[in-house]
């Protein structure tokens, strides 16, 4: 089936370490995005790739990296830099147009503590 | 900052009733709307993409209308169902722009 993952489900972590989100593809599509929801606020755009090798920041993208070496993979790290890491986390790809639906991953809540 | 507002924030109706959302967008340099459904414990899905000014698009008992000019869309639910209880977002994309900004979206809920 074509899709689109996320893995872990639930993600648990100690203050001060890097953890890293995975966001794998199927769908042979360019656009990857991360967004972060908290509770109260809407999907808020970390970061994004239109093309492998490619990506740029999105309007949160303080404390967070990603890379794009593969254009199935776009996985994210949250650094320790990241003030208030807890969040609700989803991935999604797109064809690249922007005229054209995201396909989401079914998200990765992350507890920092 | 371009700012996607949805109202109303939460709704409640009963089984049967129609209902409309509403998604403000900035009017200038349009390119796109989107909306989506997310329901608890689902990835948000896609509704209609819309790019056209007055456009209008229907899926079953779900339709929704766009005004570019003066920057809003509507989204209506026709004969309400449980299982349309969701959270529904629409997201703005400008002509310079290459991601969405998605409104926090409108959460309905729907008794039998």
């Amino acid at each position: 089936d074509g899709g689109i993952t996320q893995s872990p489900k639930y993600l648990f972590r100690k203050e001060g370490q890097n953890v890293t989100l995975s966001c794998e593809q199927n769908l042979n599509h360019d656009a990857m995005y991360w967004y972060r929801q908290d509770p109260g606020q809407g999907l808020r755009l970390i970061y994004y790739s239109q093309i492998v090798n490619d990506f740029q920041k999105g309007d949160i993208a303080e404390g967070y990296s990603v890379s794009r070496e593969k254009k199935e993979s776009f996985p994210l790290t949250v650094t320790s830099a990241q003030k208030n890491p807890t969040a609700f986390y989803l991935c999604a790809s797109e064809t690249g147009t922007g005229l054209n639906e995201q396909y989401f991953g079914p998200g990765t809540r992350l507890t920092v503590t | 900052i371009l700012n996607v507002e949805q109202s109303p924030q939460s709704l409640h109706v009963q089984e049967g009733d129609s209902t409309n959302f509403t998604c403000s967008f900035p009017s200038s340099n349009f390119y796109a709307l989107h909306w989506y459904r997310w329901e608890t414990a689902k990835s948000p899905e896609a509704l209609f993409v819309m790019t056209l000014n007055g456009d209008e698009k229907k899926k079953g008992r779900i339709s929704a209308t766009l005004n570019t000019k003066e920057g809003y869309s509507y989204l209506y639910i026709k004969g309400s169902q449980p299982e349309d209880s969701a959270t529904y977002l629409c997201a703005f994309m400008d002509q310079a722009g290459t991601a969405l900004i998605f409104g926090k979206g409108t959460t309905l809920s729907v008794s039998s």
